[in-house]
């Protein structure tokens, strides 16, 4: 079935340090897919997407990673911050431009 | 506008009573979306609508929900006899056109809904 789901609910990471969230898919249809940032009592925000014709792409201390054999997207993020911490998911677009979004992986900055 | 805006930004309502949430999208924005965010969760769609087609309603959850959108631009999701399990963020996004540009959903900060 359409589904998009993460692997771990919660990661907590040192400031400094890297952070990896994974995301798995199962629809080999889908050709975009979107990483989202969510604060506390604010709207998803776009990070930075990508298409399945790629296989990584770069943006401002985010990298996305997508793996179209075992179906598997990854967002790192580089030297995390305290303002990092948020819910970040991934969400994949269907075929009729919907965006199907995962449960979220919350991330802790330890200071 | 410069965003998505959405009101009430909080409401809370009597079991039983219907509500409407607002969004206005981005002036310009073709495609309008209505997504539900219950604690702790994910998003759940609802509604989408794009440009004078049909709206896709595949995902309200019950007849008590229904969303119109007037001349292009304000959408309204009303929910019809609420129920506790109604209590959840209300999510409006609004987007480009699919095929042009930047296919990201531009997202409002939503209406917290809570049905006592």
């Amino acid at each position: 079935g359409e589904s998009v789901g993460l692997h771990l609910p919660t990661l907590s990471v040192q400031e400094g340090d890297n952070s990896i969230i994974n995301c798995a898919y199962s629809n080999s249809a889908s050709d975009y897919f979107i990483w989202y940032k969510q604060e506390s009592g604010k709207g998803p925000q776009f990070i930075i997407d990508i298409r399945s014709n790629m296989d990584k792409r770069q943006g401002q201390r985010v990298t996305v990673l997508l793996n179209k054999t075992v179906k598997h997207l990854s967002l790192q993020i580089a030297a995390t911050q305290p303002g990092d911490s948020a819910v970040y998911f991934c969400a994949r677009m269907d075929s009729s431009y919907k965006l199907i979004f995962g449960s979220g992986t919350r991330l802790l900055v330890r200071p | 506008g410069a965003g998505v805006s959405q009101s009430p930004s909080n409401k809370v309502t009597e079991k039983g009573k219907d509500v409407e949430l607002r969004c206005d999208p981005i002036s310009g924005h073709t495609a309008l979306y209505w997504y539900r965010q219950s604690l702790g969760q994910g998003l759940e769609f609802l509604i989408y609508f794009q440009g004078n087609s049909a709206p896709d309603k595949s995902g309200l959850p019950s007849d008590r929900f229904s969303a119109e959108r007037t001349g292009g631009s304000v959408s309204t999701l009303t929910i019809q006899r609420t129920q506790q399990e109604d209590s959840a963020v209300y999510l409006c996004a609004s987007s480009d056109q699919p095929g042009q540009g930047n296919y990201g959903y531009t997202f409002g900060s939503g209406t917290r809904l809570t049905v006592v």
